[in-house]
């Protein structure tokens, strides 16, 4: 079975400044799909930004970029130039290319944005 | 759209009671998914269904029923509720297309307290 590690529980920044939020998975399988999603107070689940594993390709969407590493199974979430809006908890989830497209979600990094 | 919704969005049972959470998407998705997200943790998985009339676990089912006899609709059934079923509960959906990575939609939430 996969699984999905996010080993910083709690992450603060400065307003403005850049933070990273890392994420490991393990798995055997070749073909997946990587995400990280946002959860405000809110609760709602956002969608932040999502990699494929047969891309070499990190994606970025605006100030949202990651750098995934496929030997290594790492897959972090670069934030750059932090807004208060930012202020959540971030969860990174693996999905197999095969079957029911379950997702595999880690425990999450709650991010503080210091004014 | 109104996307995912979901009903209630807050209850409180008693030991022992039943309750169904319901959930609807309007986007013609053919996989749906519930997931529960205790405290401090990441979502899990515990239905999914890859259309009508097709149903099967996930990673924690114990305790919960699906059924799925329209698209549109997915609802989670707890019988004999207990205090380990105190969560918030997603519903979620998404489509299939041939390259895959498509997007779960989630629903607002569902915080279940059993007392």
């Amino acid at each position: 079975a996969q699984t999905v590690t996010q080993s910083q529980p709690e992450m603060s920044v400065q307003e403005a400044e850049t933070v990273t939020l890392s994420c490991t998975y393990d798995t055997s399988e070749s073909d997946y799909y990587l995400f990280w999603y946002k959860q405000p107070p809110s609760r709602q689940m956002i969608l932040v930004i999502r990699q494929e594993a047969y891309k070499q390709q990190n994606a970025t969407e605006n100030r949202f970029s990651v750098n995934f590493q496929k030997a290594a199974k790492s897959f972090s979430l670069k934030i750059s130039d932090s807004q208060l809006g930012d202020a959540a908890m971030y969860f990174c989830a693996y999905r197999s290319a095969r079957g029911a497209q379950k997702l595999v979600f880690g425990q999450g990094t709650r991010l503080t944005i210091n004014p | 759209n109104a996307g995912v919704t979901q009903t209630p969005k807050f209850r409180i049972l008693k030991i022992g009671q039943s309750m169904t959470l319901q959930c609807t998407q309007d986007m013609n998705h053919n996989y749906m998914y519930w997931y529960r997200q205790d405290p401090g943790m990441g979502l899990k998985l515990i239905y999914y269904s890859v259309g009508a009339g097709i149903t099967d676990k996930g990673e924690v089912p114990n305790g919960y029923n699906v059924s799925r006899s329209t698209t549109e609709d997915f609802p989670l059934r707890l019988e004999l509720a207990a205090p380990s079923q105190t969560s918030v509960y997603f519903c979620a959906s998404s489509y299939t297309i041939p390259t895959g990575g498509n997007e779960q939609f989630f629903g607002p939430g569902t915080r279940l307290t059993v007392l």
